[in-house]
């Protein structure tokens, strides 16, 4: 059974630092990866997506990294602001005929001005 | 259009009474799927659409729940005899249905059992 694991639980920084988010997963067949943030009391918001054959996207200052042979991925977060605090999800995409997404419990950011 | 639309946004409901909810998904998107979240917690994976055909269910969505897709358009969540357990975010996502395709989520809808 999958299992998806976000580490730290919560991280707090001052603006301006940069700063990475840790998510491994015990099953290497997926699909893929992607990282959400989500606001408090709201959806999801898709970050970043890479494909099981990738090992790096980037859109603006986010970088996220993918090792499916060990299990992990990075989302790395530079130049921290404090409209960046928000809970942040890795999810894999099952390597079966639903296509569904296993979540991590996500990493809390708080970026202080 | 312009994403996963969830209706209502927030629902206060006393326990044993029915709710339903609403999702309307990406105008071209095959796939449809509800989770749930509970505080703290990453989504958990309920069920899923295919157009109009229900295919998996997850161990987590009980006798008490349903959900229907008609005409593979939009899609419905109904909890019979709601107990404070349900109490959750209920979020509906849509993709494409290809196996490269992401996911996109609506707001949720927040259930409140009292």
């Amino acid at each position: 059974k999958q299992e998806v694991t976000q580490i730290p639980a919560a991280l707090s920084v001052p603006e301006g630092e940069n700063l990475v988010l840790n998510c491994s997963f015990t099953d290497s067949a997926i699909y893929n990866l992607q990282w959400f943030r989500q606001d408090p009391g709201k959806g999801l918001t898709s970050l970043l997506l890479i494909q099981s054959s990738q090992r790096e996207q980037t859109s603006g200052r986010l970088n996220a990294s993918l090792d499916k042979s060990s299990g992990r991925s990075t989302l790395y977060i530079a130049a921290s602001q404090p409209g960046d605090s928000a809970t942040y999800l890795c999810a894999v995409t099952q390597m079966d005929s639903s296509y569904k997404l296993i979540f991590g419990s996500g990493t809390r950011l708080l970026v202080r001005p | 259009d312009t994403g996963v639309s969830q209706n209502p946004r927030h629902k206060i409901t006393k326990r044993g009474q029915n709710v339903t909810f609403r999702c309307d998904p990406i105008s071209e998107h095959n796939r449809l799927y509800w989770y749930r979240q509970t505080l703290g917690q990453g989504p958990e994976f309920l069920t899923y659409f295919q157009n109009e055909a229900q295919l998996e269910k997850s161990r987590l969505l009980s006798d008490r729940f349903s959900a229907e897709r008609p005409k593979g358009s939009f899609s419905t969540l109904e909890i019979q005899r709601t107990e404070q357990g349900d109490s959750a975010m209920y979020l509906c996502a849509s993709s494409l249905g290809f196996r490269d395709t992401e996911a996109f989520f609506g707001q949720g809808t927040r259930l409140t059992v009292v």
